[in-house]
């Protein structure tokens, strides 16, 4: 069965500082990889996806991510937080023909 | 811009009613799916559908129902509400495209979600 972990159910940085979120997944073939995230109060958005074309994705709001099949990764990362990327991020995984699996969330606190 | 709305932000109903969750989607999308969010957990697929009048189970689909009457909607039914069926409701669609599987490469578009609360 494939599945998706998130490291870290919370994560915390400084306004300006790196973020980095990590997913990494279980696949049997490379899958369809995308972040999404979720508002207080508001249904998912998406960030960005990767679709087997760029290893490298970006997204949305500065964020980007980096498939690495070695790795079975799809972290997800933006140079500068911003107060208003707080916000709970979701990895999900579609292997090609299966069902969309998400991950558990990372809930990202920016602090001033 | 793509559209999923959910009628109700916040419910709350008793155990043993019967409850009905509704969904519209207006972008002519042929996949619509219910999942349940919960802390911890993320999102778990309740239903899903690909087409009208077709419906298949998701990963926990027990003590629910869905129908799929109209292409842009989709509603999720309680059959006998339970106390742990209380969590968020969360609606989304996607675009066939064909290649890949129902899920394949279109993201899902959610809607903002409906809090249920059952006592």
């Amino acid at each position: 069965a494939q599945s998706v972990t998130q490291l870290g159910s919370h994560v915390s940085v400084s306004e300006g500082a790196l973020v980095l979120l990590r997913c990494n997944y279980s696949s049997s073939v490379p899958p369809y990889l995308f972040w999404y995230v979720q508002y207080p109060n508001q249904g998912l958005q998406l960030l960005l996806k990767y679709t087997s074309a760029a290893t490298l994705v970006k997204g949305i709001n500065g964020f980007e991510a980096e498939f690495k099949k070695s790795e079975t990764s799809f972290h997800l990362t933006k140079p500068s937080a911003h107060m208003s990327d707080a916000a709970e991020y979701f990895c999900a995984v579609s292997p090609r023909g299966n069902k969309l699996v998400f991950g558990a969330g990372t809930i990202l606190r920016v602090k001033s | 811009d793509v559209k999923v709305t959910q009628s109700s932000r916040y419910l709350v109903k008793r155990t043993g009613e019967k409850v009905f969750l509704e969904c519209v989607q207006d972008m002519d999308h042929e996949n619509m799916f219910w999942y349940r969010q919960d802390p911890g957990l993320g999102l778990r697929l309740i239903y899903f559908s690909y087409d009208v009048k077709m419906k298949e189970k998701g990963d926990i689909p027990e003590g629910y129902s869905v129908s799929r009457e109209k292409k842009e909607r989709f509603s999720l039914i309680l059959e006998s509400a339970s106390t742990n069926q209380t969590s968020m409701y969360l609606c989304a669609s996607s675009a066939f495209t064909g290649t890949g599987g129902i899920y394949s490469n279109q993201p899902q578009h959610f809607g903002d979600g409906t809090r249920l609360s059952i006592l």
